[in-house]
């Protein structure tokens, strides 16, 4: 069965330093892998995916995430943090479908917080 | 940009009664599904449905849970008969194709509160 794990409940970071959201994930073959941003009083918010290609994937504000097969992780990164970077982050995984199941798997949440 | 819409945004309901969370999803995907998360625990998945119907149900998702498409632009999660458990934050999604390739777009959430 597939499965998330963020390993911290919080991650606090000063402004302007570099910061590592950590995920590791477990499925039976080969992962797609996701991350979400939920900002208070919001939804969540799609920020970046890995299905295949260059193990560093690019997305929305800045962020980054390494794939990681050997270590079976998907760390979150951002060379510069924001204030407003402060939520709530969300790593999620599917495993590559043998039928039409298109369920995500979340982990628990890390929650972001940037010192001014 | 086109986006997911939910309504309402908080909906307080008797134990027992009936509620309908609605979803608008983005009008040119064909992949809707409804996630929960409860009060300071991590978001779960309830269903997932394509081609007008249930494509996958979590174990969460049991007879008091339904969904429907009742034309081409809603889609709806109906609990039946709310228990105080039920209370949660409830999300709505939907996506190009399979997640893996487009990834989902989440909803802004309904927030269920059940007395």
């Amino acid at each position: 069965a597939q499965s998330v794990a963020q390993p911290e409940d919080q991650v606090n970071v000063a402004e302007g330093n570099p910061l590592t959201v950590k995920c590791t994930y477990s499925v039976s073959g080969n992962p797609y892998l996701f991350w979400y941003v939920q900002y208070p009083n919001r939804g969540l918010q799609f920020l970046l995916k890995y299905i295949t290609g260059d193990n560093l994937v690019k997305g929305s504000y800045g962020f980054e995430a390494e794939f990681n097969k050997s270590q079976t992780s998907f760390h979150l990164k951002k060379p510069s943090a924001l204030v407003s970077d402060s939520a709530l982050y969300f790593c999620a995984v599917r495993d590559i479908p043998m039928n039409r199941d298109d369920k995500i798997i979340f982990g628990k949440g890390t929650r972001l917080h940037i010192l001014p | 940009e086109p986006e997911v819409t939910q309504t309402p945004s908080h909906q307080v309901t008797q134990m027992g009664q009936e509620v309908i969370l609605r979803c608008v999803p983005i009008s040119n995907h064909l992949y809707f599904y409804w996630y929960r998360q409860i009060l300071g625990q991590k978001v779960e998945f309830l269903v997932s449905f394509y081609n007008n119907e249930i494509s996958e149900k979590s174990e969460i998702f049991d007879d008091q849970f339904s969904v429907e498409r009742p034309d081409g632009s809603n889609f709806t999660l109906k609990i039946r008969s709310t228990k105080l458990e039920d209370s949660a934050m409830y999300f709505c999604a939907s996506s190009e194709g399979t997640s893996g390739r487009t990834g989902q777009f989440f909803g802004p959430g309904t927030r269920l509160t059940v007395l």
